[in-house]
């Protein structure tokens, strides 16, 4: 079993729709939890980090960690054909040991 | 503010040739790693450094060597190319402690070789 699992999609959605991108994750020991988004032919750049369980908040974006069902989440508010890329999501296992989802690439439609 | 420089961006290799992947860093950060990415494979580290000096095998590490000789550099080493090896790789580093450790990539560089 990988430890993060993500349905690489793709998504396909018109804009101004909410999305919701998910992860699960198989060790409870997993403290932070990290979004990256990656546009075609560059590098992940960092979107949005939590720590343990709950939500945070940063403009359209808002990024959810359920620990008790180890599941996290991505929703995307109004989204825009700008946010279509590649969302990866990762946890850290302590140790500087980072695992990776495979990706869920989205399209946003005009 | 660069965060982390990867070199050559693009490359085609013959089958048999070496090369070498330059990455720096700026950030003054301990960790680096170097990743590949495949389609449906999502990313895998190959090797990865805990400080200067230090370099240690992660996933995939067969086929590539790595040298941190400084702490800003962590280079990626092809010593007889494959076409296995055709893939995009990422330079990443980080802090070495606590929580709100997060990682950075590089542009990535993506390798063919024929």
């Amino acid at each position: 079993q990988k430890e993060v699992e993500q349905d690489p999609g793709p998504l396909s959605v018109p804009e101004g729709a909410i999305v919701s991108l998910n992860c699960t994750y198989s060790n409870s020991a997993f403290q932070y939890f990290m979004w990256y988004r990656q546009y075609s032919r560059k590098g992940p750049e960092l979107l949005m980090y939590t720590y343990s369980s709950g939500n945070k908040e940063d403009g359209r974006f808002t990024a959810q960690v359920d620990k008790s069902s180890k599941y996290i989440s991505l929703f995307i508010r109004d989204s825009q054909p700008s946010d279509s890329a590649t969302y990866l999501c990762a946890t850290g296992g302590g140790f500087n040991k980072f695992y990776f989802g495979s990706g869920t690439k989205l399209n946003v439609k005009p | 503010n660069a965060g982390v420089t990867q070199t050559p961006k693009f490359r085609v290799l013959k089958t048999g040739q070496s090369m070498t992947l330059l990455c720096a860093q700026d950030m003054n950060h301990e960790y680096m790693y170097w990743y590949r990415q495949d389609p449906g494979m999502g990313l895998r580290l190959i090797h990865y450094s805990v400080g200067e000096g230090t370099t240690a095998k992660g996933e995939v590490p067969d086929g590539y060597n790595v040298s941190r000789l400084k702490k800003q550099n962590f280079l990626l080493g092809l010593e007889s190319a494959a076409p296995s090896q055709t893939s995009v790789y990422f330079c990443a580093s980080s802090y070495s402690t606590g929580a709100g450790n997060t990682i950075y990539f590089g542009e990535g560089s993506w390798l063919t070789v024929v």
